[in-house]
């Protein structure tokens, strides 16, 4: 059980062009939801924190009009990378999370994006 | 940066030999989780210990916390060249429900 999954698993765009990334709970309803980012040989850094229904909270250093995030449903979280650049190439990772507790997050497999 | 700190950075040995990593982090915890992470995939969670907690074992991994030194360290015993990853430590600060993710150990084991 507890099974994220996220798509596309890697994503190839031309600069500018915007980008949507979706992360899905397959088998639980995620009251919670974070995004990671992680560049080359370097650690996940959290993003934001999407809760169903309300608005995402982001982390100091990240626009929040750049990187939208949506989390419409128990089960979908979605995050648009608008007017992409080469520096937002990264590997992105979700998490979902049932309670509010930290202990219980589940991960998906990551989305890899390349911005040409 | 509240970022954690885990030594070494990186970490070759031959297969059978143990591996050890540290991680140090700041802020008063709930808990400490370990995870790894293959080349460009997802993390796969290894093992959670709680602030009350000082070791615990599963398998062939060891972990320790010290929360005087605010530290842990994961023992992998055994090592086998599937081992190959980076090991990552998370602290959830403490009241809140984020991850605060360790820079990472890479660890090669040699066939």
């Amino acid at each position: 059980g507890a099974v994220v999954s996220q798509h596309p698993s890697w994503v190839i765009c031309k600069s500018g062009t915007s980008v949507k990334i979706e992360c899905r709970s397959l088998d639980f309803q995620a009251t919670t939801m974070f995004w990671y980012r992680q560049f080359p040989k370097q650690s996940l850094m959290l993003m934001a924190t999407s809760n169903e229904g309300s608005k995402a909270t982001y982390e100091q250093g990240v626009e929040k009009d750049k990187f939208l995030i949506n989390h419409a449903s128990l089960t979908l979280s979605t995050l648009t990378v608008t007017s992409a650049h080469p520096e937002d190439s990264s590997f992105y990772i979700c998490s979902a999370s049932a309670t509010t507790v930290a202990d219980t997050q589940y991960f998906g497999p990551g989305t890899r994006l390349t911005v040409l | 940066s509240q970022q954690g700190e885990e030594d070494p950075q990186a970490l070759s040995i031959q297969e059978g030999e143990n591996a050890t990593m540290n991680c140090s982090y700041k802020t008063s915890i709930n808990n400490l989780q370990w995870y790894r992470q293959n080349s460009g995939r997802g993390l796969v969670h290894l093992i959670l210990i709680r602030s009350n907690e000082r070791e615990k074992h599963s398998g062939r991994l060891r972990v320790t916390l010290d929360t005087s030194k605010k530290s842990s360290s994961l023992l992998i015993t055994a090592s086998r060249a599937a081992d190959t990853a980076s090991y990552f430590c998370a602290t959830d600060a403490y009241n809140t429900d984020k991850l605060i993710f360790g820079t990472g150990t890479r660890l090669q084991v040699f066939p």
